[in-house]
């Protein structure tokens, strides 16, 4: 079945650095998306993205999907204590949401 | 915009019980809802499909009459743990999408500890 790994499974920066996670899929997906969970917390929806090589952005956060949508990353620029949190991947198939790995991203000063 | 309602946060039970997890959609009608199970510091693993009016899918693996489904309304599902066990412990998250909806509102997850 389908697999989506996520790599590094954890991250530790300091308040400034960037960050990036990367999502790799066994087959070609049909679109990505990205939730952030925060600790304790329930997945909250960031994007969705379609389109072969698509780039989309939300200020500090941007996304790509791979030209041959088999993979996606979320890269965020200066991070900030309020990015601590775990970054998943997930694809959407047959009305099913598959999610990734994650990503667990811990910031601090 | 679209809010999950799941209930309860927290439940803490004897071995053998079973307890009931609810989760509701409070301003759409929810066609579809999906229950995803998380273990400590891992990703949610999808447990079952519940449409409404019809019997749950549930993925490989998942005891149907173990974890009981139930979608009798477009606003309502639940979830039933049966005879939980310890190893049951595990943090509990509904979603829904409203028809058309290739997006899933989360509720906010039920953390159930098995004593």
């Amino acid at each position: 079945g389908q697999q989506v790994m996520q790599i590094p499974q954890y991250q530790h920066v300091q308040e400034g650095e960037d960050f990036t996670t990367y999502c790799n899929s066994s087959t070609t997906l049909s679109n990505i998306q990205w939730y952030k969970q925060r600790p304790g917390g329930h997945p909250v929806f960031l994007i969705q993205l379609v389109k072969s090589g698509e780039v989309k952005k939300q200020k500090r956060l941007t996304f790509q999907f791979g030209e041959a949508k088999k993979n996606s990353s979320l890269h965020i620029t200066a991070t900030q204590t309020t990015d601590v949190g775990t970054y998943f991947c997930a694809s959407l198939t047959a009305s099913k949401l598959t999610f990734g790995t994650g990503t667990r991203l811990q910031v601090t000063l | 915009g679209a809010v999950v309602s799941q209930h309860p946060s927290w439940v803490i039970c004897k071995s053998g019980t079973s307890v009931k997890i609810e989760c509701r959609s409070l301003d759409f009608q929810a066609t579809t809802m999906f229950w995803y199970r998380q273990f400590p510091k891992q990703s949610l693993m999808l447990m079952a499909t519940s449409n409404e009016g019809s019997k749950a899918t549930y993925e490989q693996g998942v005891e149907k009459d173990k974890f009981l489904i139930n979608h009798a309304s477009l606003t309502l599902s639940t979830l039933t743990v049966t005879s939980a066990h310890p190893e049951d412990s595990s943090f509990y998250i509904c979603s829904a999408s409203g028809s058309g909806a290739n997006v899933l509102t989360f509720g906010a997850g039920s953390r159930l500890t098995v004593l």
